[in-house]
């Protein structure tokens, strides 16, 4: 079975610095990899995604994230924060195999941007 | 840019009563989804529908739940007897592949008095 696990459920950062958010997953097969951003009352929105082609990707905003096989990880970067960057932000797996396309959510992170 | 849009915003019932919660996925889209998020827990998976049938459904979404495509634009979710532990935002969401990531709308917040 597909689990993500999202490390630290709060991160704070100072305005114009680099943004880190932390994503682990477990699956026994070649997974999807998600991240998702949700505004205040808003939905959730698809900031990237990686399926299996670079494992470097780059998303909307500014984002990227880097799938490390060995480590099982996909960590989610910005080189310097904006304010309008303070949500919480999500990670998501699904594997090729599921023919559902039903994402397994992390447990979100909160990203406070302090002026 | 096509958006889910999901209604009501805010939905209040009383314990036991039916409730059912509106999508409108993006219309090229084949593969729709509900989730759910009670407060301060993770997004859970409910069910995923597909050529007009459920094709997976969690431990969560159990009689008391159905969905329905009842027209070519509309896809619901029927909460039979709402319980207490039923509120919690419920997001719609739509793919136009499996595995390439879904479409949410802004979802509805489901209160049970």
């Amino acid at each position: 079975a597909q689990s993500v696990t999202q490390l630290g459920s709060h991160v704070s950062v100072s305005e114009g610095a680099l943004v880190l958010l932390r994503c682990n997953y477990s699956s026994s097969v070649p997974p999807y990899l998600f991240w998702y951003v949700q505004y205040p009352n808003q939905g959730l929105q698809l900031l990237l995604k990686y399926t299996s082609a670079a494992t470097l990707v780059k998303g909307i905003n500014g984002f990227e994230a880097e799938f490390k096989k060995s480590e099982t990880s996909f960590h989610l970067t910005k080189p310097s924060a904006h304010m309008s960057d303070a949500a919480e932000y999500f990670c998501a797996v699904t594997t090729g195999s599921s023919n559902t396309g039903k994402l397994i959510f992390g447990q979100g992170t909160t990203l406070q941007v302090k002026p | 840019e096509p958006e889910v849009t999901q209604t009501p915003s805010h939905q209040v019932t009383q314990m036991g009563q039916e409730v059912i919660l509106r999508c409108v996925p993006i219309s090229n889209h084949l593969y729709f989804y509900w989730y759910r998020q009670i407060l301060g827990q993770k997004v859970e998976f409910l069910v995923s529908f597909y050529n007009n049938e459920i094709s997976e459904k969690s431990e969560i979404f159990d009689d008391q739940f159905s969905v329905e495509r009842p027209d070519g634009s509309n896809f619901t979710l029927k909460i039979r007897s709402t319980k207490l532990e039923d509120s919690a935002m419920y997001f719609c969401a739509s793919s136009e592949r499996s595995r390439t990531g879904l479409c949410f709308g802004a979802g509805t917040r489901l209160s049970v008095l």
